[in-house]
């Protein structure tokens, strides 16, 4: 069973607010991902970080929103300014290596945005 | 067109039987991954693969890279095996990032 902790579970934003989810990753686990689910089942990867450093994110991701993994604490994903497109399942997943590894995955923190 | 296309996108068993979802890629897909979504929304692995086969439990899948698709076979299901399953493919390099099926949405019935 998965170890990956996200928090909040929930949140609920109004449009233009800043909006803020947590994922500590499973420990020993060097990378960590980053995925939208939205409500057509559909996946966006977002960013993935390698210890502190970012290995790749999408224009949306740089344009639009703030991630970081920062040594001993949790990594967080937070959006500038909330639009109704954004809201979705945000899912983090860890691995041991970026690419031939499993992905662990959280239960994700499901943003609304009003 | 899809990247990762899944079929079908729903199925509904009877307890007891058995049944196979599918996953075609267009992509050059190296290593696929199988996930089941429960409906507190948390993802469980349930295979990680190369080409060839494995098994768990009930479980069986497969993945020809050759002929670009995956197979995930469910023997016997049981009312917990119901949810959504997700096929992911990752096309190796320096892309690490995972392109997922749209999912098969299983009912499993008494």
């Amino acid at each position: 069973n998965s170890k990956v902790i996200q928090t909040p579970r929930y949140l609920v934003k109004g449009q233009g607010q800043k909006a803020k989810m947590r994922c500590i990753p499973e420990k020993g686990h060097p990378v960590v991902f980053w995925y939208q689910q939205n409500k057509n089942n559909e996946f966006k990867f977002l960013i993935n970080f390698q210890n502190q450093e970012v290995l790749q994110q999408i224009d949306m991701t740089e344009k639009r929103f703030s991630a970081e993994c920062p040594s001993n604490s949790p990594c967080s994903l937070e959006i500038q300014s909330s639009e109704a497109g954004d809201s979705a399942l945000y899912l983090c997943a860890s691995s041991l290596q970026g690419s031939g590894n499993t992905l662990y995955f959280g239960e994700g923190s499901r943003l609304i945005v009003v | 067109g899809d990247k990762v296309k899944q079929s079908p996108s729903a199925l509904s068993l009877q307890e007891g039987t058995n049944s196979a979802l599918r996953c075609n890629f267009s992509i050059a897909a190296t290593t696929v991954q199988w996930f089941l979504q429960n409906p507190r929304g948390s993802l469980i692995n349930l295979f990680y693969l190369v080409p060839g086969t494995k098994e768990n439990g009930r479980l069986k899948s497969a993945f020809d890279s050759k002929e670009s698709y995956s197979t995930l076979h469910i023997r016997d299901a049981q009312l917990e095996d119901s949810g959504t399953y997700f096929c992911a493919a990752d096309s190796g390099g320096s892309n690490y990032k995972l392109t997922f099926g749209k999912g098969t949405l299983l009912t499993v019935t008494p």
